[in-house]
């Protein structure tokens, strides 16, 4: 069972790179996240998607965007990388048809930018 | 604005005694409650939720409490064990259901 796997663990980048966070889920869930968490803070959402073709912003997606083009993944890109996008990523699934359900998350990327 | 908080950045529990972990809301909109665990260099997992019909929710040994009144919600840990040591998040969802509001967690060490 690989759940939601997410690559690479690790990066780093110069600032005004790009690049692309990949996300995958295996478990046919409609919904996906992506979240950051800074040293200290909770997680913040950046973007998020009820199914494939559709995407809305969090309470932080400035300097990323987002794509659904099919329900098992959800790549976050990054176009002009900033110091301030050091952080640690999160990518998050569940399936919300009839109530609530918890999320399930990857172990994370962890991105550093220089 | 944080609109769930946890206020104890960490705590210290002794092994066999009772871990409780305290988390406050804001947003009264708010109604699915959820604990998280996490590990380093792993992604937070599900713990135990609380939906805002319910005052309590248990789970072998964990216990989640509600109080809506306080816009309180605690997490128990009876027996506490030193694999529980780990980081604890809270997080909230409003009535739409498809945004979770995270604290900044709580990181419990258990000691043998």
């Amino acid at each position: 069972n690989a759940g939601v796997t997410q690559t690479p663990k690790f990066r780093i980048l110069k600032i005004g790179q790009s690049m692309t966070l990949q996300c995958t889920q295996d478990m046919n869930h409609n919904y996906m996240y992506w979240y950051r968490q800074d040293p200290g803070m909770g997680l913040k959402l950046i973007y998020y998607s009820v199914g494939a073709g559709i995407t809305d912003k969090g309470e932080v997606p400035n300097g990323y965007n987002v794509s659904r083009s099919t329900t098992e993944d959800f790549p976050l890109r990054l176009e002009l990388a900033a110091p301030s996008q050091t952080s640690v990523y999160f990518c998050a699934s569940n399936n919300i048809e009839y109530s609530n359900q918890p999320q399930h998350f990857g172990d994370g990327t962890r991105l550093s930018i220089l | 604005d944080q609109q769930v908080k946890q206020n104890s950045p960490s705590l210290s529990v002794q092994e066999g005694r009772i871990s409780i972990l305290n988390c406050d809301y804001t947003n009264s909109m708010f109604d699915y409650f959820l604990w998280y665990k996490k590990y380093p260099a792993e992604g937070p997992t599900f713990l135990i939720s609380i939906s805002s019909i319910k005052d309590k929710n248990e789970d072998g040994r964990f216990t989640v409490f509600l109080n809506k009144s306080a816009k309180h919600l605690s997490l128990h840990i009876v027996p506490s064990q030193p694999g529980d040591s780990a980081v604890y998040f809270c997080a909230a969802s409003p009535n739409t259901g498809n945004q979770f509001y995270f604290g900044t967690g709580t990181s419990l060490t258990v000691i043998p």
